[in-house]
This record gives C-alpha cells, structure tokens and sequence, in this order.
C-alpha cells in the first residue's frame, strides 16, 4: 500500500546535538512538507519542497534544515540553532497539481523532547 | 497577513449537536479543511469546501461562505470518540495551507 513513513516516533536531543527525523513517500507526490506543532497549536510550517533538489523556507525555518536529493525522501535536521525544538513534527505530501479534497497525506508524526 | 480564527475550546454533551466555526483572511481562496486530531497522532480528513453551501457527510457536514470568509464543522449525535480537536485549514492561492489552532471538543456523559 501507498503511504508515507515517518521516524522515529520518539526522539530525545542533548543541548547542542543535531538530530535528523526520516520522512519517506511511495505515492509518487511531489510536494512535501514539514510541520512543527506545539501542545493546544496548530501547525506551522518549517520546509517545503515541490520538486527534486529545491525547498522553500516557511514560517519558521530558522534552525532547521531539509533536502530532497529524492523524490521519495525530504528528512529534516533540528540543529543545535534551534533553542526550543521540543514539538510534534509532522510530514506531509501532496500531488502537485491536485489540491482538491483528501489528497494531502501525513506521515504518524514524531515526537522531539530535548533532555 | 493570513490569519484562521476558530475557537480554543468547546464542551457539549453526548448524543448533542455541535457547531465549530472558522473565520479566515488568505490571500485568494483555494478552498476549505477540516481535520480532526486526536493527541499524539496526526490529523485525518474530514472535509473540503471550495464552493458556497453545506457539504454533508454522515454525522460531519461543512459549510462554507466565501464572501464572509466563514465556515463551520456540523456534528450530530455526538459520541465519546468524537473527543478531539478539530483543525481548520484554508488553502491560498499558491496552494499552501493556512491552519488554525484548532478547536479541543470535550464531549461529556
């Protein structure tokens, strides 16, 4: 079956530590997307990405990073430039050129504590 | 700017009828979500409006108008399961979502 995976669930970070969350599509979409949400929040986009090799910036991007060397693969970095990473994180794609109805997908999400 | 505004919290009863209204500002209109969440988990797809009118769909019905910026999530016969929040996202005109904070339903005996 098609889906989007996302690891790990659980995730633990050390004061100046990098940590990388997977995030990894077999549905063929193109866009991809990373959201930070915080408890009683909504979400908020860090990265996104329409096509291989390029991302755009959302609203709050500073201290992370992302590629997409992949079709299939768009993981992303909480570097130690992030000072308050503890957050759900959740990946989602789309179909390029289909926006309409249930057609955006997520992966379980994850859950980053910094220890 | 680009803004959502749903409530942060309601209380209702089981078995009851609950409204959840969505006021948005985007920067054109690409149509309407609603999602439910529950803790810890990501959201799943309840509805879509792009155009005026009541979309029903089981117990869930949507309604939208787009020329009050304005939406609202219908839910009859409530049950326990339906404990959650609920997510409204409007989708601009370069097809990015805008998402509200969401709405936490507590649904009691």
């Amino acid at each position: 079956d098609g889906g989007i995976t996302q690891s790990p669930k659980y995730l633990f970070r050390k004061e100046g530590q990098n940590v990388t969350l997977s995030c990894e599509q077999n549905l063929n979409h193109d866009a991809m997307y990373w959201y930070r949400q915080d408890p009683g929040q909504g979400l908020r986009l860090i990265y996104y990405s329409q096509i291989v090799n390029d991302f755009q910036k959302g609203d709050i991007a500073e201290g992370y990073s992302v590629s997409r060397e992949k079709k299939e693969s768009f993981p992303l970095t909480v570097t130690s430039a992030q000072k308050n990473p503890t957050a759900f994180y959740l990946c989602a794609s789309t179909p390029l050129i289909d926006h309409s109805g249930n057609t955006i997908y997520f992966g379980e999400g994850s859950w980053l504590t910094v220890v | 700017g680009q803004n959502i505004d749903q409530p942060t919290e309601m209380t209702a009863t089981e078995g009851a009828i609950v409204q959840i209204n969505c006021t948005y500002q985007t920067s054109g209109f690409n149509g309407l979500f609603w999602y439910q969440q529950h803790a810890g988990e990501a959201p799943t797809f309840l509805s879509y409006n792009v155009l005026d009118g009541l979309e029903e769909k089981g117990r869930f019905s949507s309604f939208l108008s787009r020329s009050k910026g304005y939406s609202y999530l219908l839910l009859k016969e409530l049950q326990m399961k339906d404990s959650a929040s609920y997510l409204c996202a409007a989708m601009d005109s370069n097809y990015q979502l805008i998402w509200g904070a969401g709405t936490k339903l507590i649904i009691k005996p």
